[in-house]
């Protein structure tokens, strides 16, 4: 059984960079596609962006010029770089293999944004 | 980018009731790449349909889910009391792939 989860600093000051790293288990991370997705509080889910195992990448738009997605095959693990944060940015980030849907997610952390 | 409104934001039903949540798209899904998943409080969502209508493994069959082109739907044809939820569609048919603001199913 497939199984990811989160890791990295719950708090980030405005204007610096949050930095998660994914560690998955029980599977290789080549071959397949590999996704952050965020939720705010109380709100909806926001797909941030994908990454291969190659590491070549998509991004969300919305987000694409502060965004970063990165894999490490040696250690099964891809990570996420949002730079520039602000408060908008405080959410629970989740991570996940993609098939365009999403069947293995991580528990998710909250990343919070404030000074 | 592909719009998914989902109706409607409240279910209040009773346990052995039938629910029937509906995903309305900005623009045609391609393939009818559409899936919905369940989530709970705390935790992440979990897989329910994909390919609008595909059960995912281990997805008990009074959960289905129908469809084409701009409006989907998923019926849970029973409620039991592990239904009652949040459920979201999510479009993955275009870049980038994009969520609807969900509908609860509380009891009534």
């Amino acid at each position: 059984q497939v199984q990811l989860q989160e890791s990295g600093p719950g708090l980030v000051k405005p204007s610096e960079t949050l930095s998660l790293t994914c560690t998955v288990s029980g599977g290789s991370i080549i071959n397949y596609y590999w996704s952050w997705i965020r939720q705010p509080p109380g709100k909806e889910l926001e797909w941030v962006g994908s990454v291969y195992s190659s590491g070549s990448t998509n991004y969300n738009p919305s987000l694409k010029s502060r965004v970063t997605m990165s894999v490490d095959t040696s250690k099964n693990q891809f990570s996420l770089n949002l730079k520039s944060v602000t408060a908008a940015d405080t959410a629970v980030y989740f991570c996940a293999r993609s098939s365009g849907f999403f069947l293995y997610w991580g528990r998710g952390t909250l990343v919070t944004v404030s000074s | 980018e592909i719009v998914l409104t989902q109706s409607p934001g409240t279910l209040s039903l009773s346990p052995g009731e039938r629910a029937t949540l509906s995903c309305r798209a900005s623009q045609s899904v391609s393939s009818n790449y559409l899936a919905w998943y369940q989530q709970k409080p705390g935790q992440a969502p979990r897989l329910l349909i994909y390919g609008a209508s595909s059960r995912a493994t281990g997805i008990p069959d009074r959960l289905s889910g129908s469809g084409s082109g701009t409006d989907f739907t998923l019926t849970i044809s029973r409620l039991e009391p592990e239904d009652f939820a949040v459920y979201y569609c999510q479009q993955y048919g275009s870049s980038p792939w994009t969520f609807g603001q969900g509908t609860k199913v509380e009891i009534k």
